[in-house]
């Protein structure tokens, strides 16, 4: 049983189009991260919410907090080839180490 | 700055064989460290964390072990590899939970 449940798994769509990826859970996160790799590379931070009902913008990329804290959503406008990869929620156990605990992510292609 | 070191980049083992990965870090001290496991470009799966040396929590049961015999250094071993410990391995360091972390680039293990 997945702690984090992820979706879609897969999504391939065009340049230009706009997209959203969902996190979600049935525990309460204390504090969530979202993470994005490339083929064969270890993951790398976009965001930490914490707060429930928080939005964060990375340029392109706006990240929602649900007001419970049991769910994220990522948003990417105007996606380019360059969004291309693997994009990871993962929840922060502050209190064992900061262990992190992934989902299954979701696999994006953006084609030209 | 910090870096994070892993090696070797790749490995290609027979099934009984033995298993050693190293990972350390530079440019920071008394590091949490972290293995994690990813097969086939899904989630991460984690294995073993460290809030120090000598002390190892896992969270797997398994045909892995790891130590941690000094500070920024951490490995993963196993007396005898089986067909399903093939992935991508990757070590991860944190300042302090539930900051971000930082991957290394991985080994990517092929159990034959």
């Amino acid at each position: 049983t997945q702690l984090l449940e992820q979706s879609p798994q897969f999504l391939s769509i065009q340049e230009g189009e706009n997209l959203t990826v969902y996190c979600n859970s049935s525990s309460v996160f204390s504090s969530l991260q979202w993470y994005r790799q490339e083929p064969g590379e270890g993951p790398v931070l976009l965001v930490t919410v914490v707060t429930g009902g928080e939005v964060k913008k990375l340029k392109r990329l706006t990240f929602q907090f649900g007001d419970a804290r049991k769910d994220s959503s990522l948003h990417i406008t105007a996606a380019q080839t360059g969004d291309t990869g693997l994009y990871l929620c993962a929840w922060n156990w502050a209190n064992q180490g900061g262990k992190l605990i992934f989902g299954q992510g979701t696999e994006l292609s953006v084609k030209p | 700055s910090q870096t994070i070191h892993q090696w070797p980049a790749t490995l290609v083992q027979p099934v009984g064989s033995p298993l050693s990965l190293e990972c350390t870090v530079e440019g920071t001290s008394n590091p949490n460290l972290y293995w994690y496991r990813q097969a086939a470009g899904r989630g991460l799966q984690l294995l073993f964390y460290s809030v120090g040396i000598g002390q190892i929590s896992s969270e797997v049961p398994q045909n892995l072990s790891a130590s941690r015999p000094q500070d920024r250094q951490f490995i993963l071993s196993s007396k005898k590899l089986l067909l399903s410990d093939s992935g991508f391995y990757l070590c991860a360091w944190a300042e302090l939970a539930p900051n971000e972390q930082f991957f290394g680039p991985g080994t990517r293990l092929t159990v034959l």
